[in-house]
């Protein structure tokens, strides 16, 4: 069974320092990986997705990288911003036609004016 | 808007009731997908739609919820005889392409429950 890990579980930071948020997977025989990001008591809104075959994505300020064979993914933010204050989900979903995404807990970040 | 919506926002509603929330998803994607996120806790997958066909179920989808998808448009996720633990966000997602993006799960707002 995939189980995702995110690490650290919450994280608070001053405005301007760049920071690297990391996600682990367990099974390496992924489809694709998707970074995204949820405000309080809201939906989802995806950031990045990494197909199984790139090694990198890039939005603006935020950059992902996936490591499919060791199971890792990070999500790099360039100068943060307290408007990046967030939680940070991982999901991967899996190949052979099961497309259920599998989460992780999440990253809850605090970026301090 | 263009994108995936839910409804209602909010549900308060006592155990033992029955619920029904209601998603439509991005209009030009077959596929239509339920989670449920609990406080503290990433989504989980609860079942899934190709067009109106219910095609994988999580073991988490008790004899109480029951999804559907009449004609592969909107979907009704319901909860019979909810209890406490039903208490959740309830999200949808669609899944396709949206402009240069990769097929890839866009989600609603949710739908939050909350069993008194």
């Amino acid at each position: 069974k995939q189980e995702v890990t995110q690490i650290p579980a919450a994280l608070s930071v001053p405005e301007g320092e760049n920071l690297v948020l990391n996600c682990s997977f367990t099974d390496s025989a992924i489809y694709n990986l998707q970074w995204f990001r949820q405000d309080p008591g809201k939906g989802l809104t995806s950031l990045l997705l990494i197909q199984s075959s790139q090694r990198e994505q890039t939005s603006g300020r935020l950059n992902a990288s996936l490591d499919k064979s060791s199971g890792r993914s990070t999500l790099y933010i360039a100068a943060s911003q307290p408007g990046d204050s967030a939680t940070y989900l991982c999901a991967v979903r899996e190949g052979g036609g099961a497309d259920g995404l599998t989460f992780g807990k999440g990253t809850h970040l605090i970026i301090q004016p | 808007d263009t994108g995936v919506s839910q409804d209602p926002r909010h549900k308060i509603t006592k155990r033992g009731q029955n619920v029904t929330f209601r998603c439509d998803p991005i209009s030009e994607h077959n596929r239509l997908y339920w989670y449920r996120q609990t406080l503290g806790q990433g989504p989980e997958f609860l079942t899934y739609f190709q067009n109106e066909a219910q095609l994988e179920k999580s073991r988490l989808l008790s004899d109480r919820f029951s999804a559907e998808r009449p004609k592969g448009s909107f979907s009704t996720l319901e909860i019979q005889r909810t209890e406490q633990g039903d208490s959740a966000m309830y999200l949808c997602a669609s899944f396709g392409r949206v402009g240069s993006s990769y097929n890839e799960q866009f989600f609603g707002p949710g739908t939050r429950l909350t069993v008194l």
